[in-house]
């Protein structure tokens, strides 16, 4: 089993530009998460998508969005990068609650 | 969810005991309290979750109060690789399939294990 798997690892983007991240979840996982971590922060809950789709948001603008496939994996998609949106971005997968994370796409905005 | 409250930073000895504190004090009768931890740069790993007993597992003990505003989580022999920043999290149940069940950090205690 290969876990959660995330891609790319790492990715550099500049100011205005669109980005999309994907995840694949653990087998058998249904449910996927997006969650943000800036430098020396606790991670942030972006979205939850389940059944394809968006379950519940947390406190971000429209500029982020997600895609769930009918094989349970999801794309995160963040338009009109802002400096500020540089960070780790992880993806969870649950089946019944408990929540696996993957490793995670470094995003940097120059 | 609940807010919790966890110290900044700890160390600890290698071998030795590490006992992190958490305090939740607004808990819910049907809020849960887990324990992720984070290694340096990789996704947070899950250790241990419990209601009102306390749980033990291959990796850790967690400890809850009676009145279950507080809780404690042991690492009985930490190593140097147990340094990590340790989250505390309180949230609704164990999850259903399709129920949202998103997980609030804080900011988490930063373990640090020393020779």
């Amino acid at each position: 089993d290969a876990g959660v798997t995330q891609s790319p690892t790492h990715l550099i983007k500049t100011r205005g530009q669109q980005v999309t991240l994907r995840c694949s979840p653990k087998s058998g996982h249904d449910t996927v998460s997006w969650y943000q971590q800036a430098l020396g922060q606790g991670p942030q809950f972006i979205f939850q998508y389940y059944e394809e789709e968006e379950r519940q948001r947390g406190n971000f603008p429209d500029r982020f969005s997600g895609h769930q496939f009918p094989n349970y994996s999801s794309e995160l998609n963040v338009n009109a990068l802002l400096l500020g949106d540089s960070a780790l971005y992880l993806c969870a997968s649950s089946f019944r609650g408990g929540q696996f994370f993957g490793p995670g796409t470094r995003l940097t905005v120059l | 969810d609940a807010k919790t409250t966890q110290p900044p930073s700890m160390d600890c000895a290698e071998g030795r005991a590490a006992n992190l504190p958490c305090n939740h004090s607004t808990i819910s009768g049907n809020e849960y309290v887990y324990w992720y931890r984070q290694i340096h740069s990789q996704g947070p790993q899950y250790i241990i979750h419990g209601l009102k007993n306390n749980e033990t597992n291959e990796m850790a003990s967690l400890i809850i109060t009676e009145d279950r505003k507080s809780s404690t989580l042991i690492l009985p022999h930490a190593t140097l690789r147990d340094t990590a920043v340790y989250y505390c999290i309180v949230r609704v149940g164990a999850g259903n399939t399709g129920t949202a069940s998103k997980l609030t950090f804080g900011t988490g205690t930063r373990l640090q294990v020393t020779l």
